[in-house]
């Protein structure tokens, strides 16, 4: 019963410093997506996969890359953090046709 | 990029009141969809809506999938304290995996 998996729950890094947000689903979805949430802002989509081996950007992809590793896990890097990226971070997946986005518990990340 | 007009953006109410909020976009949807966060966790579907002029309830609350498609309402009858949270709204183009949120709505219960 454990749906979307996302680690870590906090992070806190320095200007520069690179790590990756993990994700990982269990209901044998076809699409993830990554979602920053800010104050104010809603829900903002940095990038998604509609398929094993397949990413396309989303609304705000810059400072980011992705990689879907296999169909259960779908990985967000930072290469180079800062501050503009301190952010809540969500992953989600989605079966299709119309079936209903089931999302991870969140990542707080803080960038000094 | 594209994210949908969400209104009020906070309310401030009294347990036992109506709850209203509403959404709009300037592009039309197939699909709209309700979501509610507590805090610390990820949001969490309340209601999905797949035909214009669909009216859907779910408990005390009701949505409704605007005519134009272009618009969305969720209300929420006689409130209760665990209502508390944020409420987004959420779009689906045609043929389209990506899903575009609105700003969310903050609802408080005054004691």
């Amino acid at each position: 019963n454990a749906g979307v998996t996302q680690t870590p729950k906090f992070q806190v890094l320095k200007t520069g410093q690179s790590m990756t947000l993990q994700c990982a689903q269990d209901m044998n979805h076809n699409s993830m997506y990554w979602y920053r949430q800010d104050p104010g802002m809603g829900l903002r989509l940095i990038y998604y996969s509609a398929s094993e081996g397949t990413t396309d950007k989303g609304e705000v992809p810059n400072g980011y890359n992705v990689s879907r590793l296999n169909k259960r896990e779908f990985s967000l890097r930072l290469e180079s953090a800062a501050p503009s990226q301190t952010s809540v971070y969500f992953c989600a997946s989605y079966k299709g046709s119309n079936e209903k986005l089931f999302f991870g518990s969140g990542t707080q990340l803080s960038v000094l | 990029g594209q994210q949908l007009n969400q209104s009020p953006q906070s309310m401030f109410i009294q347990e036992g009141e109506d709850v209203s909020m509403n959404c709009t976009s300037s592009s039309i949807f197939n699909t709209w969809l309700w979501y509610k966060q507590d805090p610390g966790e990820g949001p969490v579907l309340l209601i999905a809506l797949y035909k214009a002029g669909e009216l859907t309830s779910n408990g005390r609350l009701t949505a409704q999938f605007g005519i134009t498609r272009k618009d969305s309402f969720l209300n929420i009858s006689a409130s209760i304290p665990s209502d508390v949270g944020i409420y987004f709204c959420a779009g689906r183009g045609f043929g389209n995996e990506k899903l575009t949120f609105g700003t969310g709505t903050r609802l408080t219960i005054i004691p």
